[in-house]
């Protein structure tokens, strides 16, 4: 299957910090992103659709002036955690969408632990 | 509002015990439906899509199916390393930036022992 990277996979950081996070397809191209994060025992929240060359789509109740999201070519995006809080500690996992065959899968990176002290 | 809901929360199986997991949606109209794995700590790891009502689709001890309203991911014979948290997932067409935007169930944690 399609291999997506993110980078770091875990990072602690002090609260009024910006902390950013890669999101990598490694082996296609991916016109289409997206970030979700996850709380302990909790399915996946999705935060926004980040599409290449173009401004993110932020779901309802996230904050697009914190959680800034760049999405600068086909195989990178990036998630900047602005002046982070401790209420932000979560697992950020991205996911990339590519063309298998004819239809579109989409593969999700490794997760990142951000813990903010 | 589009919503998947799976069942059961959790589920203990005895080595080589067969069972099922359901996932139940209701969506404005159905594009894809996902089952991934997710390990404790990591990222879901994909394992299925099914698009049409009466498809089928296998991968070692696992095969979905799927209905108009639900789909089932059967485990047949698991083993210990099939524990996982078994997340479904629908995709509804949509235009525009909201291409490809995944609805996830909550989960149901899947135990093997041995």
């Amino acid at each position: 299957g399609a291999v997506v990277s993110q980078h770091p996979s875990w990072v602690i950081c002090k609260s009024g910090t910006s902390v950013k996070i890669e999101c990598r397809s490694l082996d296609f191209q991916a016109t289409t992103m997206f970030w979700y994060r996850q709380f302990p025992k909790q399915s996946l929240m999705l935060m926004a659709t980040s599409n290449e060359g173009s401004k993110a789509t932020y779901e309802q109740g996230v904050e697009k002036d914190k959680f800034l999201i760049n999405h600068a070519s086909l195989t990178l995006s990036t998630l900047t955690v602005t002046s982070a809080h401790p209420e932000d500690s979560s697992f950020y996992i991205c996911s990339a969408m590519g063309l298998a065959g004819f239809s579109y899968e989409q593969y999700f990176g490794p997760g990142t632990r951000l813990t903010v002290t | 509002e589009d919503q998947v809901t799976q069942s059961p929360e959790a589920l203990r199986l005895q080595e080589g015990e067969s069972s099922s997991l359901n996932c139940s949606y209701t969506v404005s109209g159905l594009r894809g439906l996902f089952w991934y794995r997710q390990d404790p700590g990591k990222g879901p790891e994909f394992l299925f899509t099914l698009y049409s009502a009466g498809e089928e689709k296998e991968k070692e001890r696992l095969k979905a199916t799927l209905t108009k309203k639900e789909s089932f991911l059967h485990i047949t014979a698991p083993k210990p390393e099939d524990s996982a948290t078994y997340l479904c997932a629908v995709q509804v067409p949509a235009g525009g930036t909201s291409y490809g935007k995944l609805t996830f169930g909550q989960g149901t944690i899947l135990t093997v022992h041995p």
